[in-house]
């Protein structure tokens, strides 16, 4: 059975400082990873994926396969970076790509 | 707007009624997704459509749930004889059937049965 950990419900920084959200995952197969982001009164949207490995926002994520996480990193956080951010994995390739297994989410607040 | 839709955006319902959601999906997409999303959890997978042809559904897709995609477009799924547990967001997606696209979501139907 596949698996995605967020074990940080609530994280609150202030302004300027880093921040880390953490992911992770159990499964099986090969994976692929994303973070989506849902800002206040918008709908769920991709931020990133680890096929990329690219920079969104400031943001950036490493699979590790070895410990078997993919944290979300920024190195100064915005006020415009509060947010629920939520890790979620996917079967890379296949028929079922596409289908989601999610975390539970992390609420981030940057503080003033 | 080419976006994901979704109708009604919000319900309340009583016990035991039948409901039945909509979704759009951007036009171009051959794949879509439900999903369900309860206060202080992440959206779960329900069922998804390749086409018209519906591939896989959850375990958490009790007989009284049912979707459709009857021409490849549009989605409808249809809660019947709702239970109050039943009270969640109800999330569609869609995407181009390749790996790497992305998945797009809706901006999800409230269910809330009283």
């Amino acid at each position: 059975a596949q698996r995605v950990t967020q074990p940080e419900k609530l994280l609150s920084v202030f302004k300027g400082a880093p921040v880390e959200l953490k992911c992770n995952y159990s499964y099986s197969g090969s994976p692929e990873l994303f973070w989506y982001v849902q800002y206040s009164r918008q709908r769920l949207q991709l931020l990133l994926r680890h096929i990329s490995r690219e920079s969104i926002k400031g943001f950036t994520a490493d699979l590790n396969k070895g410990e078997t996480s993919f944290h979300l990193k920024k190195p100064f956080a915005q006020e415009e970076d509060s947010a629920m951010y939520y890790c979620a994995l996917t079967r890379a390739g296949g028929t079922s790509y596409g289908k989601l297994t999610f975390g539970q989410g992390t609420i981030l607040t940057v503080h003033p | 707007d080419t976006g994901v839709s979704q109708d009604p955006r919000h319900k309340i319902t009583k016990r035991g009624q039948n409901v039945t959601f909509r979704c759009d999906p951007i036009s171009e997409h051959n794949r879509l997704y439900w999903y369900r999303q309860t206060l202080g959890q992440g959206p779960e997978f329900l069922t998804y459509f390749q086409n018209e042809a519906q591939l896989e559904k959850s375990r958490l897709l009790s007989d009284r749930f049912s979707a459709e995609r009857p021409k490849g477009s549009f989605s409808t799924l249809e809660i019947q004889r709702t239970e109050q547990g039943d009270s969640a967001m109800y999330l569609c997606a869609s995407s181009f059937l390749q790996t790497g696209n992305t998945i797009y979501f809706g901006e999800g139907s409230w269910l809330t049965v009283v």
